[in-house]
């Protein structure tokens, strides 16, 4: 079966960085996304990995090994409003996206 | 309006009631998705539509039934629902393509069945 793991909740500290990972067990790969999503609101976007290496886009960086089949979400310099949950996401072989559960992350001051 | 727009957003209905959920979306994509979010659970997808042809997926039951009129809009029908289908249900849309195609969400129905 098709199987993606990350850790179902994280606490950090205000200006502190986090890593939050995630493994997957996919029927072939095109690509991990990650997802923010705050409660009671929409997921939304925040990287995309396709090849080997690391993504960094501001704050937040995704790092991606196809070969361990291993992605993390880097944050630096968190604040309050990162507070949310965190979805890993894998595009199979047959375009369709496979989703974590998600990681929840508690950001304290 | 942009990006991707549901409604209602709160909804509380009766086993024997029947419902439609509505989905629209302003960004000129060409899928559209239903998913199920349940706490603590992931992401359940549950119909697709590419091109407005619908894929199917035989795990979820009859009494949720999608329709898409059009490449803009997309509804979920819903009828003799069980206590265990309360959840948040989540639109999006996507331009499909092969490769990277990233999906935006709506706001989301929180469904609550009695």
């Amino acid at each position: 079966g098709q199987n993606i793991d990350q850790p179902t909740e994280m606490t950090a500290t205000e200006g502190a960085i986090v890593q939050i990972n995630c493994t997957y067990q996919t029927s072939g790969f095109n690509g991990l996304f990650w997802y923010q999503q705050h409660a009671g609101e929409a997921p939304t976007f925040l990287s995309y990995n396709v090849l080997d290496g690391l993504e960094e886009k501001g704050r937040f960086s995704s790092f991606l090994s196809r070969s361990k089949g291993y992605s993390y979400l880097l944050l630096k310099e968190l604040q309050m409003k990162d507070s949310a949950s965190y979805l890993c996401a894998v595009k199979d072989s047959n375009y369709q996206l496979i989703w974590g559960a998600g990681t929840k992350l508690i950001i304290k001051p | 309006e942009t990006g991707v727009t549901q409604t209602p957003r709160h909804l509380v209905m009766g086993m024997t009631n029947k419902k439609s959920l509505k989905c629209e979306q302003h960004l000129g994509h060409n899928a559209m998705y239903w998913y199920k979010q349940s706490a603590k659970k992931p992401l359940e997808l549950m119909f697709v539509y590419s091109l407005e042809e619908r894929v199917e997926n035989n795990s979820v039951p009859s009494r949720f039934s999608p329709e898409c009129p059009n490449s803009s809009h997309l509804f979920l029908h819903l009828h003799t629902l069980q206590p265990e289908d309360s959840a948040l249900y989540l639109c999006a849309s996507s331009q499909e393509e092969e490769g990277y195609n990233e999906q935006f969400f709506g706001p989301g129905t929180r469904l609550t069945v009695l």
